[in-house]
């Protein structure tokens, strides 16, 4: 069966500190991966996705992730947090022909000024 | 920016009690879907909608549960006969197409339903 792992439940950083969170997926074709954040008492809000093509994906709010498809990875990275990035931080996967997205746990990052 | 909302935000009900969880999606989206997410576990897939008529459904999508759309704009979960562990937040979600490229779906904000 297809899941997603994210290995950091929650970290904790200081403003201006490197982010990179981990999501690992089981699947074997091709996949579609996206990142969702959840503000407190907000819905899940897109970040980025991946579909195909430059496995450097850019998103909203200077959020990154790189899909390594060897290592059946899709980390997200921010050079430089800010207090405003705490958050919870989904990952998931879909597969094509299918409907649905598969979620991992979530990351819950707080972000000290 | 186009949103999908839910309603109610929470909701309290008896155990065996039917609820009905209500959601607008964005308005010119032709895919709907419920998800569920119980306090501290992940957040689970429960059914997709499409052209009235349900196009995939979890393993958690028993007889227990139905969706519907009544109307042009509402989209509805109905659980049955609730029981203890139905206790969850409760996600819709919407997007314009199937999983083609550059489709992104969009939750709403979750009811979260509590079984006492």
């Amino acid at each position: 069966a297809q899941s997603v792992s994210q290995h950091n439940h929650h970290v904790i950083l200081s403003e201006a500190a490197s982010l990179e969170l981990g999501c690992n997926y089981s699947y074997g074709g091709t996949v579609n991966l996206f990142w969702y954040v959840q503000y407190p008492g907000q819905h899940l809000q897109l970040l980025l996705k991946y579909f195909s093509g430059d496995p450097l994906v850019k998103g909203i709010k200077g959020f990154e992730a790189e899909f390594i498809k060897s290592k059946f990875s899709f980390n997200l990275r921010k050079p430089s947090v800010q207090w405003s990035d705490t958050a919870e931080y989904f990952c998931a996967v879909n597969a094509p022909g299918t409907d649905k997205l598969i979620f991992g746990t979530g990351t819950r990052l707080q972000v000290f000024p | 920016e186009p949103e999908v909302t839910q309603t109610p935000s929470h909701q309290v009900t008896q155990m065996g009690q039917e609820v009905i969880l209500r959601c607008v999606p964005i308005s010119n989206h032709l895919y709907f879907y419920w998800y569920r997410q119980i306090l501290g576990q992940k957040v689970e897939f429960l059914v997709s909608f499409y052209n009235n008529e349900i196009s995939e459904k979890s393993e958690i999508f028993d007889d227990q549960f139905s969706v519907e759309r009544p109307d042009g704009s509402n989209f509805t979960l109905k659980i049955r006969s609730t029981k203890l562990e139905d206790s969850a937040m409760y996600f819709c979600a919407s997007t314009k197409d199937r999983w083609v490229k550059n489709t992104e779906a969009f939750f709403g904000q979750g009811t979260r339903l509590t079984v006492v």
